[in-house]
């Protein structure tokens, strides 16, 4: 099956540094890119969807200035923790899909990354 | 099921036993369910869907409920294993939001 993976799997970072976290397709292309973060022994939140080429749509209450998004390439979206604090720290998943936005998404479409957990200090 | 970011509730299970993990839905519009599965440190793996025009559906050891009258899903592991141990999330229709989810932990 197709496979995302995340750079880096997990990261510690001094509070008020950026982080980037990456998220590849490795053998599809992927026009639609999901960002969840995870706190611990809680669900996913989604924070935005992402869109090849476009700006990316994000969750209310989601910092769009705090979490930038980049989808460049159909196989690449990077996510970037700006002036991370300690609150920030949580583990960071993303998926991608082959379908656009408001396509219907199923499990032969969708997959998940391995997640990344950040740790800020 | 689609209250996030609460504390999970969990399910201790023997091993050998058959699991069975609730989901509540509130949308009677819900056309399409998911299942998944994420184990610590991961990101979630599928394992079995359901769409709103059929009440069962059977996988490898796994079985999903529907019952749309009540608005309730649910997820049935039979001759549960230690490496059933994880969080299960129902997600439902496209909108990729996760519920609270399950933890299932397995007894010796």
């Amino acid at each position: 099956g197709a496979v995302v993976s995340q750079h880096p799997s997990w990261v510690i970072c001094k509070s008020g540094t950026s982080v980037k976290i990456e998220c590849r397709s490795l053998d599809f292309q992927a026009t639609t890119m999901f960002w969840y973060r995870q706190f611990p022994k809680q669900s996913l939140m989604l924070m935005a969807t992402s869109n090849e080429g476009s700006k990316a749509t994000y969750e209310q209450g989601v910092e769009k200035d705090k979490f930038l998004i980049n989808h460049a390439s159909l196989t690449l979206s990077t996510l970037t923790v700006t002036s991370a604090h300690p609150e920030d720290s949580s583990f960071y998943i993303c998926s991608a899909t082959t379908l656009g936005a408001g396509g219907p998404i199923t499990p032969d479409t969708q997959y998940f990354g391995p997640g990344t957990r950040l740790t800020v200090l | 099921g689609e209250s996030v970011g609460l504390h999970l509730p969990t399910l201790s299970v023997q091993e050998g036993d058959n699991s069975i993990i609730n989901c509540a839905y509130s949308n009677s519009a819900s056309d399409y369910f998911i299942w998944y599965k994420q184990e610590s440190g991961k990101g979630p793996q599928f394992i079995i869907d359901i769409r709103s025009n059929m009440d069962k559906r059977q996988g490898q050891r796994v079985t999903v409920l529907l019952n749309k009258t009540v608005k309730h899903l649910s997820l049935q592991i039979a001759a549960t294993q230690p490496g059933d141990s994880a969080v299960y999330f129902c997600v439902l229709d496209d909108k990729i939001i996760f519920g609270k989810g399950t933890r299932l932990h397995i007894l010796p």
